[in-house]
């Protein structure tokens, strides 16, 4: 089981939509949680981070964190073509440095 | 403000053949990360230095050497350059964040690295 699970798209949606992206992690100490969106060719780009159980949203995006389940989804509200990129779900370890990353959802917004 | 910078942007490498990859960071971050990225497989960490003078592994080490030269410098060296190395490296560095964990990464623009 890979310890940060994404499916890999793509994710197709009409411009305007709602655009939901899903992510489940193995770790139950995992305390931290970022979600990067990566266009084609370039570095990775923080959009969110979420700390605590609910929900944090930040202009057309929220962030749903549910501990108990080890899920964690992106929300991107009236979804635009520019929002078609990779988005990258990433979870702190415990004990750990570092985060891991998963493969990554890819999206698609259909003007 | 530079960020993260990353150097070269590009490079082709012959079976053997060795090089640095270069990375420094203006941010007065404590700790840096290097990342592999591969088709289909995320990015994955191959070192990380905590805080200037210490280095650690992570997940794919092997063929990689790492020198956190001093707060702002973190090079990544192929001493033998193989055909599995063939990817995009990024650079990236977080400030020490207690309580919650690990602060957000701020990464390089990457490396497109291929070895013939």
């Amino acid at each position: 089981q890979k310890e940060v699970e994404q499916n890999s798209g793509p994710l197709s949606v009409p411009e305007g939509a709602i655009a939901s992206l899903n992510c489940t992690y193995s770790d139950r100490g995992s305390q931290s949680f970022f979600w990067y969106r990566q266009y084609s060719g370039k570095s990775p780009e923080l959009i969110m981070f979420i700390y605590s159980n609910g929900d944090k949203e930040d202009g057309r995006f929220t962030a749903q964190l549910n501990k108990a389940s080890q899920y964690v989804s992106l929300l991107i509200r009236d979804s635009q073509p520019s929002d078609s990129a990779t988005y990258l779900c990433v979870v702190s370890g415990t004990g750990r440095r570092a985060l891991t990353f998963g493969s990554g959802t890819r999206l698609q917004v259909q003007p | 403000n530079a960020g993260v910078t990353q150097t070269p942007k590009f490079q082709v490498l012959k079976t053997g053949q060795s090089m640095t990859l270069q990375c420094a960071q203006d941010m007065n971050h404590n700790s840096m990360y290097w990342y592999r990225q591969d088709p289909g497989m995320g990015l994955r960490l191959i070192y990380y230095s905590a805080s200037e003078g210490t280095t650690d592994k992570g997940e794919v080490p092997n063929g990689y050497n790492v020198s956190r030269l001093n707060k702002r410098e973190f090079s990544l060296r192929l001493e033998s350059a193989a055909p599995s190395q063939t990817s995009v490296y990024f650079c990236a560095s977080s400030e020490v964040r207690s309580g919650t964990g690990p602060s957000p990464l701020h990464f390089g623009n990457g490396t497109r690295l291929t070895v013939t």
